[in-house]
């Protein structure tokens, strides 16, 4: 089956405690992206990666960190997350520019 | 830098009523276009897409959309709204040129159906 993994659902850490969130897609996609979404804000871009070591800024990348070295994997990770990274991140992946994008399932992050 | 503005943050509609959704975009050129719905505790899931071509796009579930390039806007709509359409909507925006590709969300309509 086509599909976004992420890893873990479900995290509650400390301020300050390095996390690594893993997204890993079946699909052979070039384009992965990841997003945090907050109430009343939306969905806002943290990263993206057109490639394999390609990556870019997205709208909102302060605290965060990102690598691209398969095609399959994306992992995000917080090097001192803060209480205001809490947060639903969703990862996703699509075949190139332009085509549409496939979610993962979400992944609830809370600091404290 | 493109944005896109969904000026509706709640909608409530009763079963069976029609439905628009409203979606504003700002981007120089040609913009891809999407709406997507995430329904509660969900992920999101792509309703429809605009890339080129018939500006009236057929989406799933009944859904459909129109781009209409002099107003800026890619309104979504149903003719017939079912309990369970309740869900959050998102309209997005990707480049169509250039070497990078970003995709830029609305903040979401949140629809609740009234049986």
């Amino acid at each position: 089956e086509a599909q976004v993994t992420q890893n873990p659902r479900y995290l509650i850490t400390v301020t300050g405690k390095k996390l690594t969130v893993t997204c890993s897609q079946n699909m052979n996609h070039e384009y992965m992206s990841w997003y945090r979404q907050d109430p009343g804000l939306g969905l806002r871009q943290i990263y993206y990666s057109m490639n394999v070591e390609v990556t870019d800024k997205g709208d909102v990348p302060e605290g965060y960190k990102v690598s691209r070295k398969e095609k399959r994997n994306f992992p995000l990770i917080l090097e001192s997350p803060s209480p205001n990274q809490t947060s639903l991140y969703f990862c996703a992946s699509s075949r190139n520019r332009g085509y549409e994008q496939y979610f993962g399932p979400g992944t609830r992050l809370t600091v404290t | 830098a493109q944005s896109v503005t969904q000026p509706d943050i709640h909608i409530t509609v009763s079963e069976g009523a029609s439905l628009e959704l409203r979606c504003n975009y700002s981007y120089g050129a040609t913009p891809y276009l999407f709406w997507y719905v995430q329904s509660p505790g969900q992920g999101l899931q792509l309703l429809l897409k605009y890339f080129s071509g018939d500006t009236l796009v057929q989406g799933i579930k009944g859904f459909e959309a129109e781009f209409k390039r002099s107003q800026s806007s890619f309104n979504l709509r149903k003719p017939s709204v079912h309990w369970s359409d309740a869900a959050e909507y998102f309209c997005a925006v990707g480049r169509s040129g250039g070497s990078n590709y970003k995709l830029t969300f609305g903040k979401g309509t949140l629809l609740t159906v009234n049986p």
